[in-house]
């Protein structure tokens, strides 16, 4: 079976672009999370999805927006992108919203 | 609010050694805790999942405990290899509230020499 798959693997964008980033979650699982993790510090929760809707936010500015879609896969959206965005994405998917996750290999975004 | 805490930050061992590796969470009513390994650059793979009825769980040459009472968990490494070389985290999902958001360490950083 896959894993949780993510794309792009890296991305380099302008600061004041906007970005989508994918993720399919492993088969049969319904949750799905983004992480935000810059170096040296530990993963912060972004969004929480589970059967199509939103469960959970992290501290973000409104900049930041997710959905789910009918087959639970998810795009993480970023519009106006800052220097400070620059960061590995993290994507987790889980069988329901208290289950251990499966992640992602990450998007690796770089703003310039 | 969940706090997690990983210690040590840093560890440089050589290879063979047995090690322990430390997670204290300020909110004992947890659903249950993960451990991760990352290595450079890469994302998270789950080393071992402990929920909180049980008392630890063991895979290969790791074993990781659970103390709700006291808000410890800790990763036990035998025999050390190189190839163990990476970043440790541990993952708190509290009970409290209903959003099972797990809580992210920051980490500990291993490095294990030949």
């Amino acid at each position: 079976d896959a894993g949780v798959t993510q794309s792009p693997t890296h991305l380099i964008k302008t600061r004041g672009q906007q970005v989508t980033l994918r993720c399919s979650p492993i088969s049969g699982h319904k949750s799905v999370s983004w992480y935000q993790q810059v170096l040296g510090q530990g993963p912060q929760f972004i969004f929480q999805y589970y059967e199509k809707e939103e469960r959970g936010r992290g501290n973000f500015p409104d900049r930041f927006s997710a959905r789910q879609f009918p087959n639970y896969s998810s795009e993480l959206n970023v519009n106006a992108l800052l220097l400070g965005d620059s960061a590995l994405y993290l994507c987790a998917s889980s069988w329901d919203r208290a289950d251990g996750y499966t992640f992602g290999s990450g998007t690796r975004l770089t703003v310039v | 609010k969940q706090e997690v805490t990983q210690i040590p930050a840093a560890l440089s061992v050589p290879e063979g050694e047995n090690l322990v590796l430390n997670c204290s969470f300020t909110d004992s009513a947890i659903y249950n805790l993960q451990w991760f390994r990352q290595d450079p650059g890469k994302g998270l793979t789950s080393l071992l999942l402990i929920q909180s009825s049980q008392r630890e769980q063991t895979s290969g040459r790791l074993n990781a405990s659970l103390d709700k009472s006291s808000g410890r968990s800790t990763l036990y490494i035998a025999a050390s290899q190189p190839g163990d070389s990476a970043t440790y985290l541990c993952a708190v999902r509290s009970a409290s509230g209903g959003s099972y958001i797990p809580t992210f360490g920051r980490g500990t950083s291993l490095i294990v020499h030949p």
